[in-house]
C-alpha cells in the first residue's frame, strides 16, 4: 500500500517562530488532507488539498502531486498550535483508505 | 450542523465484555468510516460502510470485530470479548461521497482493564 511519511517527527518552537512540516507519499493521490490532533485528542481537519496552495490565516499548505509532497507551514505559532500534526492520503483508485502518517508533534513554548 | 456525533466518549470495559461505539454521520453524509489509534501511534483504517452496506472491511481484526451501519441510526463499532490490546481510541469519519473530504468526531476511548 501507499506509504506515507513525515518530518520532523517532532519540533519544539518558541512562540512567534515559524515552521514548516513535510509530508511525503508513495504514490499518487486524489485526496491529501492535514489534520491537528490537539491535546485533549480532538482531530481537527485544516486542509483539503490534493494539489496547490491554500491558506487559512496563519496556517497555509502546498502539495506538489507530481513530485508526491505536501508541506504544511505555520506562522508566527501560538501555545495553542502544539500537538500532532497528520498528514493523509487517498491513494488514487481506492475510494476507502485514508491512509495516515505518522505525525509530527509540536510542542509551542512561551 | 453538529458534525460527526461519537459516543460514548469514554467506555471501560472488563477483558471478556462487549464495547459498542456508536457514530452518527454528518448530516447529508451517506459514508462512514471507522478508524483505530494506539497509544502514541497515527490512525489506521478500519472498515467503510454506507448504509446498510460493507463496501471495505480490509483493516477490521478478522474475530471479535463487527460495524454496521443501518438504514435508521447510527453506525455501530461492536468489540466483543475486549481484551487489553483494544484499548484504544476510536475514531469514525463521514463525508458525502467515497473519494470526498473526511470530518473525523471526536473519537471514543476505550480502556480495556
Amino acid at each position: 500500500g501507499i506509504q506515507v511519511e513525515q518530518s520532523p517527527p517532532d519540533l519544539i518552537l518558541q512562540e512567534g517562530a515559524n515552521s514548516t512540516l513535510r509530508c511525503n507519499f508513495s504514490d499518487s493521490v486524489n485526496n491529501l488532507q492535514w489534520f491537528h490532533q490537539n491535546p485533549w485528542g480532538q482531530l481537527i481537519n485544516l486542509f483539503y488539498i490534493p494539489s496547490g496552495t491554500k491558506q487559512n490565516g496563519r496556517l497555509s499548505a502546498t502539495t506538489v502531486a507530481t513530485e508526491r509532497y505536501s508541506l504544511l507551514y505555520i506562522s508566527s505559532s501560538q501555545t495553542t498550535d502544539s500537538g500532532v500534526y497528520f498528514c493523509a492520503v487517498l491513494n488514487t483508485g481506492t475510494a476507502s483508505k485514508l491512509t495516515f502518517g505518522t505525525g509530527t508533534r509540536l510542542q509551542v513554548t512561551l | 450542523n453538529a458534525g460527526v456525533m461519537q459516543n460514548p466518549r469514554h467506555l471501560v470495559r472488563r477483558r471478556g465484555q462487549e464495547a459498542r461505539l456508536r457514530c452518527s454521520p454528518m448530516k447529508g453524509h451517506s459514508h462512514v468510516y471507522w478508524y483505530r489509534q494506539l497509544p502514541e501511534e497515527g490512525l489506521k483504517f478500519m472498515v467503510y460502510l454506507q448504509k446498510e452496506n460493507i463496501i471495505d472491511e480490509s483493516g477490521m481484526p478478522k474475530e471479535r470485530f463487527s460495524a454496521e451501519f443501518p438504514k435508521e441510526g447510527p453506525s455501530i463499532l461492536r468489540i466483543q470479548q475486549v481484551v487489553r490490546g483494544d484499548s484504544a481510541a476510536y475514531f469514525c469519519a463521514s463525508s458525502p461521497s467515497g473519494a470526498n473530504v473526511l470530518t473525523f468526531g471526536a473519537g471514543s476511548r476505550l480502556t480495556v482493564l
